[in-house]
């Protein structure tokens, strides 16, 4: 099947500073890309949909100054955890959808801990 | 509004055991209806899909749901738990025919012991 690679897998950061996670599709283009939240042992929480080349459509209750998300390519979408603080320590997940069918791939996942 | 409901959060059973993980949907429109495997510190993989389709699915690692509308339901099982087969698993669902944001169910922790 496709893949979608994250990166960092796991990052560490100080209290105030601001850490971006990558989101690629391996072998197919992704028009649409979603960012996920996962506390330990829930469930996934929609953050927000990215779509290529517009701004990012953000669930209720999230920040959007705070997780600021582009998606610039069909193959590439940034999440960006701005002024991080320890409750934004979480694992977070994307997934992508390819252009031509409705197939939804998921990322390995990047635990972000915030000290 | 849509929504699934997985009961029971964990779930043990004997190597070699039925698997049957339970999965409640409410839709006001067709949905589409997904099993993902979570294992440890990983992102998700899809198990198998309903897509109007056929309404007995057949996934990987020898898992099938059945959707039943009556009932509402989109139970997961396995003849045979394998060791391997510990981890979490996530109910979806979506909206029938479009590129609709899934919804999640809580999950259930499925624990396989000797």
């Amino acid at each position: 099947g496709a893949v979608v690679s994250q990166h960092p897998s796991w990052v560490i950061c100080k209290s105030g500073t601001s850490v971006k996670i990558e989101c690629r599709s391996l072998d197919f283009q992704a028009t649409t890309m979603f960012w996920y939240r996962q506390f330990p042992k829930q469930s996934l929480m929609l953050m927000a949909t990215s779509n290529e080349g517009s701004k990012a459509t953000y669930e209720q209750g999230v920040e959007k100054d705070k997780f600021l998300i582009n998606h610039a390519s069909l193959t590439l979408s940034t999440l960006t955890v701005t002024s991080a603080h320890p409750e934004d320590s979480s694992f977070y997940i994307c997934s992508a959808r390819e252009a031509t069918g409705g197939e939804l791939f998921f990322g390995e996942g990047s635990r972000l801990t915030v000290l | 509004a849509q929504s699934v409901t997985q009961l029971g959060s964990h779930v043990s059973v004997s190597e070699g055991a039925l698997v049957l993980l339970r999965c409640n949907y409410s839709s006001s429109v067709p949905p589409y209806l997904f099993w993902y495997v979570q294992y440890p510190n990983q992102g998700l993989q899809l198990l198998l899909k309903y897509t109007s389709a056929a309404t007995l699915v057949k996934g990987i690692n020898g898992f099938e749901a059945e959707f039943k509308k009556s009932e509402t339901s989109f139970h997961l099982t396995k003849p045979s738990a394998h060791m391997s087969d510990a981890a979490e698993y996530f109910c979806a669902v979506t909206r029938a025919g479009t590129a609709s944001k899934l919804t999640f169910g809580t999950g259930t922790r499925l624990q396989v012991t000797l």
